[in-house]
C-alpha cells in the first residue's frame, strides 16, 4: 500500500539558510499534519491543513511558514534556520477531518550547523 | 490542557517475557487513543488504535491495549516480547474538539534481553 512520501529525506543547512520540506500524503487523503521531533524528545504538532486550507496551528515558529497545494501535496518552508531547529520532521495524513487515523511519513532529518 | 503521561522512560525486559507500558492521558474531550512506535532513526508506526468500542484493542505484531476511561489510561501489553520488538513506544491522544492534532507522551524506550 501507498504511503507517506517526504523529501528529501535529509537535509543540511547552514544558519540562516533556508529549507523546503515536502510531503505527499496517502492517496486520496485530503488532511496534512506537520509534526517536529527535537533530539530525544517526543513529536509536536506545528499545523494542519485540510482541502488545503490551515486547519489549525500548533507551536510553529513565525520563521516557518506552510501549505497545501491542489494535489494535496504539502511544503513547508522554513527559514533564518536557527541551530535548535535540527530536528525530525514529520508529515502525516488522514482522510476527512473526523476521528481518523494519522499515517506518518518517514521524516525528513534537518541539521542546521 | 492536553497531556499524555508515560512513566517509564526506560524498560527492560527479557525475550519471552510479558510487557506492560503504561499511559495515561488529561483530556478535556472525548479522546482517541493510539500507540506507535519508532525505531532508531525511522518514523512513526501505528501499532493500534482506539476511537469507540470494545475497550480490548488488538493491533499488529501480537499487541493489544486497553483502554480504562475510569483510569484514564491505555496501557500496551505483549504476552511474550521478540528481540525485533526493541524501539521507542510513543502513546498519542487526539480528539476532534482539539483539531485532530495529535499529542505525544514522552516515549518508553524498550529494550530486549537475550
Amino acid at each position: 500500500a501507498a504511503g507517506v512520501i517526504q523529501s528529501p529525506r535529509h537535509l543540511i543547512k547552514e544558519k540562516r539558510e533556508t529549507a523546503t520540506l515536502k510531503c505527499y500524503p496517502i492517496p486520496r487523503h485530503d488532511t496534512v499534519y506537520w509534526y517536529q521531533q527535537g533530539p530525544g524528545q517526543d513529536p509536536q504538532f506545528l499545523i494542519s491543513f485540510y482541502e488545503k486550507m490551515q486547519s489549525d496551528k500548533g507551536s510553529i515558529p513565525d520563521r516557518f511558514s506552510a501549505q497545501q497545494f491542489s494535489d494535496y501535496h504539502s511544503e513547508l518552508n522554513m527559514s533564518s534556520l536557527e541551530l535548535g531547529d535540527s530536528a525530525l520532521y514529520f508529515c502525516a495524513s488522514s482522510l476527512g477531518q473526523g476521528v481518523e487515523t494519522q499515517y506518518f511519513g518517514p521524516g525528513t532529518r534537518l541539521l542546521v550547523l | 490542557a492536553q497531556s499524555v503521561t508515560q512513566p517509564d522512560i526506560h524498560i527492560t525486559v527479557s525475550e519471552g517475557a510479558s510487557l506492560e507500558l503504561r499511559c495515561n492521558y488529561s483530556y478535556g474531550a472525548t479522546p482517541y487513543l493510539f500507540w506507535y512506535v519508532q525505531s532508531p532513526g525511522q518514523g512513526l508506526q501505528l501499532l493500534l488504535k482506539y476511537f469507540s468500542g470494545d475497550t480490548l484493542v488488538q493491533g499488529i505484531k501480537g499487541f493489544e491495549a486497553e483502554f480504562k476511561r475510569s483510569q484514564s489510561s491505555f496501557n500496551l501489553r505483549k504476552p511474550s516480547v521478540h528481540w525485533s520488538d526493541a524501539a521507542e513506544y510513543f502513546c498519542a491522544v487526539g480528539s476532534m474538539e482539539y483539531g485532530n492534532k495529535l499529542v505525544f507522551g514522552a516515549g518508553t524506550i524498550l529494550r530486549v534481553k537475550s
